[in-house]
C-alpha cells in the first residue's frame, strides 16, 4: 500500500502571498498524483491531476510539479477564496487509491 | 447538467445495513468508472472503492471489504453502495465520486451508526 504524506498539516499565509506546501509517496506513483481542494461543508473539488496538469477551471495561480515520491502544490497568489484543505491523492498503484492528510491553508 | 446526487445516509445501529445510491445525469454514465470516498466528522478523505464502468471489476480498501459491496446499474445510470456490518468509525460524510481522479462530486450523503 502507498502512504501519502501530506505537509505542513496547517500553513498560515496572507492574501497575495504565495502558498507551498508539499506531498509525499511512500513509493514512486510517477505523474499519477492528484490535488483536490475542500471548503467546509462542500464537496472536493479536482484542481491538479497528472501532477501538473489543470483541471478544466482551476486557475493560473495554482500550479503542481513533481515526480516519482515528491510533489508541490504552489498558489502564487493567494485569494480569498483559496482558504481551504488541499489533499493529494496517488492513482497509480492501486487499491487503495491513497490520499494525503491534507494540508489546511488558514488566514495569517 | 452534468451532476451526481447521492441519497440512501441515515442513523442506523451498529451491526445495521444501509444501501446509498448516486444517481449520474448529463454524461455518459457507463464509460466512466465510479468511486466511493468518505470523510469522518472533522478528518480527512478515505477512498473506499472503485468500480469500472461495466461494473465487472471493483476494488475496495481494506477498511470495507467483506462488508461493503459497490455496483452499478448502467441503465439507470446510478451507483450503489451496500453497506452491512456497519460499525461506529463507518460514521462519514459519503461521496460518489466520477472516474479517477475524480473529476465529479456529489454533495454526499451523510452516514451515522450509532445506537
Amino acid at each position: 500500500e502507498i502512504v501519502m504524506t501530506q505537509s505542513p498539516a496547517t500553513l498560515s499565509v496572507s492574501p497575495g502571498e504565495r502558498a507551498t506546501f508539499s506531498c509525499r509517496a511512500s513509493q514512486s506513483v510517477r505523474t499519477n498524483l492528484a490535488w483536490y481542494q475542500q471548503k467546509p461543508g462542500q464537496a472536493p473539488r479536482l484542481l491538479i491531476y497528472g501532477a501538473s496538469t489543470r483541471a478544466t477551471g482551476t486557475p493560473a495561480r495554482f500550479s503542481g510539479s513533481g515526480s516519482g515520491t515528491e510533489f508541490t502544490l504552489t498558489i502564487s497568489s493567494l485569494q480569498s477564496e483559496d482558504f481551504a484543505v488541499y489533499y493529494c491523492q496517488q492513482y497509480n498503484h492501486w487499491p487503495p487509491l491513497s490520499f494525503g492528510g491534507g494540508t489546511k491553508v488558514e488566514m495569517k | 447538467e452534468v451532476q451526481l446526487l447521492e441519497s440512501g445516509g441515515g442513523l442506523v445501529q451498529p451491526g445495521g445495513s444501509l444501501r446509498l445510491s448516486c444517481v449520474a445525469s448529463g454524461f455518459t454514465f457507463n464509460t466512466y468508472a465510479m468511486s466511493w470516498v468518505r470523510q469522518a466528522p472533522g478528518k480527512g478523505l478515505e477512498w473506499i472503492s472503485v468500480i469500472s464502468g461495466s461494473g465487472d471489476e471493483p476494488y475496495y480498501a481494506d477498511s470495507v471489504k467483506g462488508r461493503f459491496t459497490i455496483f452499478r446499474d448502467n441503465s439507470k445510470n446510478t451507483l450503489y453502495l451496500q453497506m452491512n456490518s456497519l460499525r461506529a468509525d463507518d460514521t462519514a460524510v459519503y461521496y460518489c465520486g466520477r472516474y479517477t481522479p475524480c473529476d465529479l462530486w456529489g454533495q454526499g450523503t451523510l452516514v451515522t451508526v450509532s445506537s
